[in-house]
């Protein structure tokens, strides 16, 4: 069965540093996307950032980019610069490229980040 | 646009209620999704739609039902329901082709069964 682990419940960072969130997943797939997904205090779930399983280039969207690692099934996050505006929780997320274009998503426990002034 | 509406924002209902939460979206996506999440806690899935055509239901209690009336539109129809059913209810989508499963989420509804 495939799993997503965050391994930090709860993390910091001072405003206009870089922090890095971590995931590791376990499957038996070779085709798969995993994603970020940020979920602010009572607000919308809004995707991050993707990335295909069989691109080896890391993933980049402004400040945030990805540490794809694909044998040691690692993909953290790394947000730069960071803003107030990034205090949310984070979820690490997993999908199969499935024959029957409906992956069901799997998701990281979470880990929530408070940006402080 | 990768937008994805909830109505109603806020419901509260007694456990003797009919009520039904609404999803519309307007990508073309082709899958829809019913989602269940407690508080600081990741969204659990609950049913897909694919083509308008049921295809997981995670053995969820028929207190829930839902209902796809055309490739916009996601309903969930709640009836009988338990305090432990609160929860926020998160719709999401996706273009059901290879290569585009991303699931884009509407901001959800806050469910409180009294």
């Amino acid at each position: 069965a495939q799993t997503v682990t965050q391994s930090q419940p709860e993390m910091s960072v001072q405003e206009a540093e870089t922090v890095t969130l971590s995931c590791t997943y376990d499957t038996s797939e070779n085709n798969y996307y995993l994603f970020w997904y940020k979920q602010p205090p009572s607000r919308q779930m809004i995707l991050v950032i993707r990335q295909e399983a069989y691109k080896q280039q890391n993933a980049t969207e402004n400040r945030f980019s990805v540490n794809f690692q694909k044998a040691a099934k690692s993909f953290s996050l790394k947000i730069s610069d960071s803003q107030l505006g990034d205090t949310a929780m984070y979820f690490c997320a997993f999908t199969e490229r499935p024959r029957s274009n409906t992956g069901k998503l799997i998701f990281g426990q979470g880990t929530t980040l408070q940006v402080k002034p | 646009d990768t937008e994805v509406t909830q109505t109603p924002k806020h419901l509260v209902m007694g456990m003797t209620n009919k009520k039904s939460l609404k999803c519309e979206q307007h990508m073309g996506h082709r899958a829809m999704y019913w989602y269940k999440q407690k508080a600081k806690k990741p969204p659990e899935l609950m049913f897909v739609y694919s083509y308008e055509k049921l295809s997981i239901n995670e053995s969820v209690p028929s207190r829930f039902s839902p209902e796809c009336p055309n490739s916009s539109l996601l309903n969930l129809h709640l009836h009988a329901l338990q305090p432990e059913d609160s929860a926020l209810y998160l719709c999401a989508s996706s273009h059901p082709l290879a290569g585009m499963d991303t699931q884009y989420f509407g901001p959800g509804t806050r469910l409180t069964v009294l």
